[in-house]
């Protein structure tokens, strides 16, 4: 079956620009996480969305980061205003049921690298 | 607060050799345990996990794990390694509140 999707692939914008970056979750999964992978380092969390519901945005690094998922399906990330040091990997992950249930694993997408001039 | 370290970025083994990678972990809790498996430009695969039950897991692609609450450790293994298996390995335990967080990595290298 269909895995999570991410899209674009690759993106490219000058400092200052907005982006958003797209995650498709699979189908019916409750649970999405959001991760920011920097060159050479591990993924590390963003932002979470039980269906519809941000739970937790504790990772997030500035008000430039913004995240919806406003039908629980499809997920945007968006930030604003972007800056050299928001250039990574962007990763999305979704999960069947809720966070806290361990036997639920994260399912990730292929990530979207952004790169800021 | 949970936590893992790899250590070791980058291990190079020859085609046939044993696989050795290295995870050790701080938890408050009992900790779930994970290794992923990211090939160039694609996202996480996930190799196995550890939930608590047997502290010796299997994997895909004949990797395994061995949970060692005393030496606080889930170092990965593969018997003989496959030019295939050339690829970054990522450590992750759940945090309280679900996310995962992830070691550094190591990048294991297959000698022909």
């Amino acid at each position: 079956g269909a895995g999570v999707s991410q899209s674009p692939r690759y993106k490219v914008a000058k400092r200052g620009q907005d982006v958003a970056l797209r995650c498709d979750p699979i189908s019916g999964h409750v649970s999405l996480f959001w991760y920011q992978q920097a060159l050479g380092q591990g993924p590390e969390f963003l932002t979470y969305f039980q269906n519809e519901a941000q739970l937790d945005k504790s990772g997030l690094p500035s008000d430039r980061f913004f995240a919806e998922r406003p039908e629980g399906s499809v997920s945007t990330l968006k930030i604003q205003r972007t800056q050299q040091e928001d250039s990574a990997v962007y990763l999305c992950a979704s999960s069947l049921g809720g966070r806290l249930i361990s036997s639920y694993e994260q399912y990730f997408g292929p990530g979207t690298r952004l790169t800021v001039t | 607060a949970q936590s893992v370290t790899q250590l070791g970025s980058h291990v190079s083994v020859s085609e046939g050799a044993l696989v050795l990678l290295r995870c050790n972990y701080s938890s408050s809790v009992p900790p779930y345990l994970f290794w992923y498996v990211q090939y160039p430009n694609q996202g996480l695969q996930l190799l196995l996990k550890y939930t608590s039950a047997a502290t010796l897991v299997k994997g895909i692609n004949g990797f395994e794990a061995e949970f060692k609450k005393s030496e606080t450790s889930f170092h990965l293994t593969k018997p003989s390694a496959h030019m295939s298996d050339a690829a970054e390995y990522f450590c992750a335990v759940k945090g309280s509140q679900g996310n995962l967080i992830f070691g550094k990595g190591t990048k294991l290298s297959v000698k022909p």
